[in-house]
């Protein structure tokens, strides 16, 4: 069974701290993503990667940077957590071609800051 | 103005009813469709893609594209409560590629 695991469920952290997302999927997959989701606006791209120590900037990176120094791990990291990142943050893995239609997510992190 | 549009609901209906869930989209280098449904406190599942333009069927859903109107659908057939979710469109320009996904509409089917 494919797996896409994200570390924690839900997480509440104080403003300006450094909060690490981890995410890691047992697929093989060459594309590794992270989304935010929120009410209204859907899933929105923050970061990829398509490769080991390999990213590219999604839609909203402002505020958030990202490290994959393995192929099966991908983390997230806000360096100094605000109000407006409270979110669901949404992991997901995908073949690198034309096998990677299909795009598998994680159960999602819903962070809190306060 | 977002690339791609999608009415959030929430849609209700009862059940054994054909729901019909549609999205609009601006950029025509998108090749791949997508649905994808998401039971709350879960992350979403792949229920259909398909490439370019036509329709496609899976059991109970149809999906179709209509890569002219830019303009995609799914209908879902004889609706069960367990169909209950959150359909969210999604798009690409190649396979592999990142996807570009809608709001999300919230479906609600009654016994």
């Amino acid at each position: 069974d494919v797996k896409v695991t994200q570390s924690s469920r839900y997480l509440v952290k104080r403003t300006g701290e450094k909060v690490f997302l981890e995410c890691v999927q047992d697929m093989d997959h060459e594309n590794m993503f992270w989304y935010r989701q929120d009410p209204g606006l859907g899933l929105r791209l923050i970061y990829f990667s398509y490769d080991v120590k390999m990213k590219e900037k999604g839609d909203i990176p402002e505020g958030y940077s990202v490290s994959r120094e393995k192929k099966e791990r991908f983390s997230l990291i806000l360096e100094s957590a605000s109000t407006n990142q409270t979110s669901m943050y949404l992991c997901a893995s995908s073949l690198l071609g034309t096998g990677g239609t299909e795009a598998f997510f994680g159960q999602g992190t819903r962070l809190t800051v306060v | 103005q977002k690339e791609v549009e999608q009415d959030p609901g929430p849609l209700s209906v009862p059940e054994g009813a054909i729901v019909s869930l549609n999205c609009t989209y601006s950029n025509s280098a998108f090749q791949y469709f997508m649905w994808y449904r998401q039971y709350s406190r879960k992350g979403p599942e792949l229920l259909m893609y398909t490439y370019s333009s036509g329709n496609k069927e899976d059991g109970r859903f149809t999906a179709q594209v209509d890569k002219s109107s830019k303009y995609i659908s799914l209908f879902i057939r004889d609706s069960q409560p367990s169909d209950s979710a959150t359909y969210l469109c999604a798009m690409s320009r190649a396979a592999g590629n990142k996807l570009t996904f809608g709001g999300g509409t919230r479906v609600l089917v009654k016994p």
